[in-house]
């Protein structure tokens, strides 16, 4: 099994609205990652998470929060999101995590966010 | 900072050709480097992964090749379909940096 899910594929939140993107793996992995990719562009890394710690924050601002309850899931906890913040967000895992060899990185199909 | 540039950015050609992407990035203390496709609006499937110590992985047509020293890295695409169609993109280092992409459209 070499899948990533992501839960919803589609959300749409007003700017005051509270949400949460899921993301969920059983290969084993012990790093995941959340990136954001806009239109027409590569994406781009937010937060890393090795052994269940947070490694690596991209400047991300706290509006974006995210979470890892265990070495399977990872959350991203949106809060008071601005439109521009609407991209596709996607959740990749690794065998390993930053500041080593990561091994093949697996991604999820993405969730869809759009900000009214 | 590392920068990873690709290049042509798009690419249309008829089905039947054999193609070559090229990935350049400016750090070559890289521990791997991975091509992954992205289907519009969809995620990121991982094609290849060459670790630093190799030249080259092979996957039925395809075959990617690996330059550290000179920061290159190649796709070639033998004998293309209309099924490869999409955005090829190669990613680097342990944030994995992304390239900015080739978007390869194969007609019959």
């Amino acid at each position: 099994d070499t899948e990533v899910t992501q839960t919803p594929k589609h959300l749409v939140m007003g700017m005051t609205n509270k949400k949460s993107l899921k993301c969920e793996q059983h290969m084993g992995h012990r790093a995941m990652y959340w990136y954001k990719q806009k239109a027409k562009k590569p994406p781009e890394l937010m937060f890393v998470y090795s052994y269940e710690k947070l490694s690596i924050n991209e400047s991300v601002p706290s509006r974006f929060s995210p979470e890892c309850p265990n070495s399977s899931l990872l959350n991203l906890h949106l809060h008071a999101l601005q439109p521009e913040d609407s991209a596709l967000y996607l959740c990749a895992s690794s065998q390993a995590g930053s500041g080593r060899n990561t091994g093949e990185l697996f991604f999820g199909e993405g969730s869809r966010l759009t900000v009214l | 900072k590392q920068e990873v540039t690709q290049i042509p950015a798009a690419l249309s050609v008829p089905e039947g050709e054999n193609l070559v992407l090229n990935c350049s990035f400016t750090d070559s203390a890289i521990y791997n480097l991975q091509w992954f496709r992205q289907d519009p609006g969809k995620g990121l499937t991982s094609l290849l992964l060459i670790q630093s110590s190799q030249r080259e992985q092979t996957s039925g047509r395809l075959n990617a090749s690996l330059d550290k020293s000179s920061g290159r890295s190649t796709l070639y695409i033998a004998a293309s379909q209309p099924g490869d169609s999409a955005t090829y993109l190669c990613a680097v280092g342990d944030k994995l940096i992304f390239g900015t992409g080739t978007r390869l459209q194969v007609f019959p």
